[in-house]
């Protein structure tokens, strides 16, 4: 089964709306992240946490909060949403102690703002 | 400017050929990580180097941290290798740069 599992896949918002996209990990993993992917480019990284109840800023945080309530679910928040969030969002585990770090994606959330 | 450049941005495959896909690193980079979208966009974890190199089937990755740059060598090219291929680095914390990504087709 999925071990990074994120819902929904697929979201229309309309600009100045609220979103929250969800990602659950069976993982075990300590350190979760959150990455934007747009259409013909890599993945930056927004936010990332390596705790519960903790979160760090990303390379391109604004706009965005992050929220880890526990050490399997990470959330993104988009309090506003603007036409320029519309973009590919993937969830991702790791673990740097056992694992090298090696990432574990979700299968992306596509989010369209209009 | 980047801080991963990879090259090439796209390459064409006859089935059966093989070729190399590259990555440079503009700062001290601690470790790599190669990774295969597909067709529907889900990202697979092909590699993780810390040093040398490794080597899964037909494909074949190398990592020199000294002279910063990886390289993903694909033998043997499938029609199923075809899609975007990243490199990732990290240089402090546990925080992955993405490059930008070659488009890999093969043909028949």
């Amino acid at each position: 089964e999925a071990a990074v599992t994120q819902s929904p896949r697929s979201k229309v918002a309309v600009t100045g709306g609220k979103v929250t996209l969800s990602c659950h990990q069976t993982n075990n993993h300590d350190y979760m992240y959150w990455y934007r992917q747009d259409t013909g480019h890599g993945l930056r990284l927004i936010h990332y946490s390596y705790v519960a109840d903790s979160t760090e800023k990303g390379d391109i945080p604004d706009g965005y909060k992050a929220s880890r309530p526990s050490q399997e679910n990470f959330s993104l928040i988009l309090e506003l949403a603007s036409l320029s969030q519309t973009a590919v969002y993937f969830c991702a585990s790791s673990d740097p102690k056992n694992s090298g770090n090696t990432l574990y994606f979700g299968e992306g959330s596509r989010l369209i703002v209009v | 400017g980047d801080q991963v450049e990879q090259s090439p941005s796209a390459l064409s495959l006859h089935e059966g050929t093989s070729s190399a896909l590259r990555c440079n690193f503009t700062t001290t980079t601690r470790s790599v990580q190669w990774f295969r979208q597909n067709s529907r966009g889900s990202l697979i974890n092909l590699f993780y180097l810390a040093s040398g190199t490794k080597e899964n089937g037909r494909l074949k990755s190398a990592f020199d941290s000294k002279e910063l740059y990886s390289t993903l060598h694909i033998r043997d090219a499938q029609l199923e290798d075809s899609g975007t291929y990243f490199c990732a680095g990290t240089s402090s914390g546990q925080k992955l740069v993405f490059g930008q990504g070659t488009i890999l087709k093969v043909y028949l």
